[in-house]
């Protein structure tokens, strides 16, 4: 079974950056049938889907986000991690990972999410 | 890139049907059949339930049901039941950004 771990330090200050990392376990971070997402979800509002990288690196951004953006990805650890800087309370949420299909693009398998309130 | 837009909430008595509409353009919902759709109860995330316009995951009830038809996708849900309560959310790719992009979502109410 597929599971996804979102792990960040759950407050960040305003003007710093927010890092999370995502472990993928049960399945290869590895392979070419999949991509790996970040999405948020602001209290009490909808999904924003935020990014997502493949395993080779190649990456894809929300347009809104991208300037302050960067996702990578560690196959060794079986990792993809976010970094978004410059945040501010606008950028408090719970944030999920969550494992992409290529080329058919859907969501299975998600992570159990991870609040992050920034706030000085 | 904007939201798909869903209308706020739908309600229904248990055993009847409720359909949830999702509405795009033609760069995403008109254009490909990459609609998905997720149910969210709260503090939960959210769990695939149709992917590809029609198709269920295995597991899923079949009384979760997707179409679509130009711009618009639509979810129902027949024989409505008190666990159905929850928000509902549409996905599709979209070819003006390749980016996936989400709907604006919808909550069901079973009353």
């Amino acid at each position: 079974q597929v599971q996804l771990q979102e792990s960040g330090p759950g407050l960040v200050k305003p003007s710093q950056t927010l890092s999370l990392t995502c472990t993928v376990s049960g399945g290869s971070i590895s392979s070419a049938n999949y991509y790996w997402n970040w999405i948020r979800q602001r209290p009490g509002k909808g999904l924003e889907w935020i990014g997502y990288i493949y395993h080779t690196g190649n990456t894809y951004y929300n347009p809104a986000l991208k300037s302050r953006l960067t996702i990578s990805i560690d196959t060794s650890k079986s990792q993809f991690s976010l970094k978004l800087g410059s945040v501010t309370a606008a950028d408090t949420a719970v944030y999920y990972c969550a494992r992409g299909w290529s080329g058919i693009h859907f969501f299975d398998y998600w992570g159990q999410g991870t609040l992050i309130n920034v706030s000085s | 890139q904007s939201a798909l837009s869903q209308p706020a909430s739908v309600s229904g008595s248990p055993g009847q049907s409720i359909t949830i509409s999702c509405t795009g353009s033609s760069s995403d919902v008109g254009r490909f059949n990459l609609v998905s759709w997720y149910q969210q109860h709260p503090g939960k995330a959210p769990k695939l339930i149709i992917f590809d316009v029609s198709n269920r995951p295995s597991g899923v009830s079949n009384r979760f049901s997707g179409s679509k038809s130009g711009n618009t996708a639509s979810l129902t849900i027949s024989g409505l039941q008190a666990e159905d309560e929850a928000d509902y959310y549409c996905s599709s790719y979209t070819a003006s950004s390749t980016v996936d992009i989400f709907g604006s979502g919808t909550k069901v109410t079973v009353l």
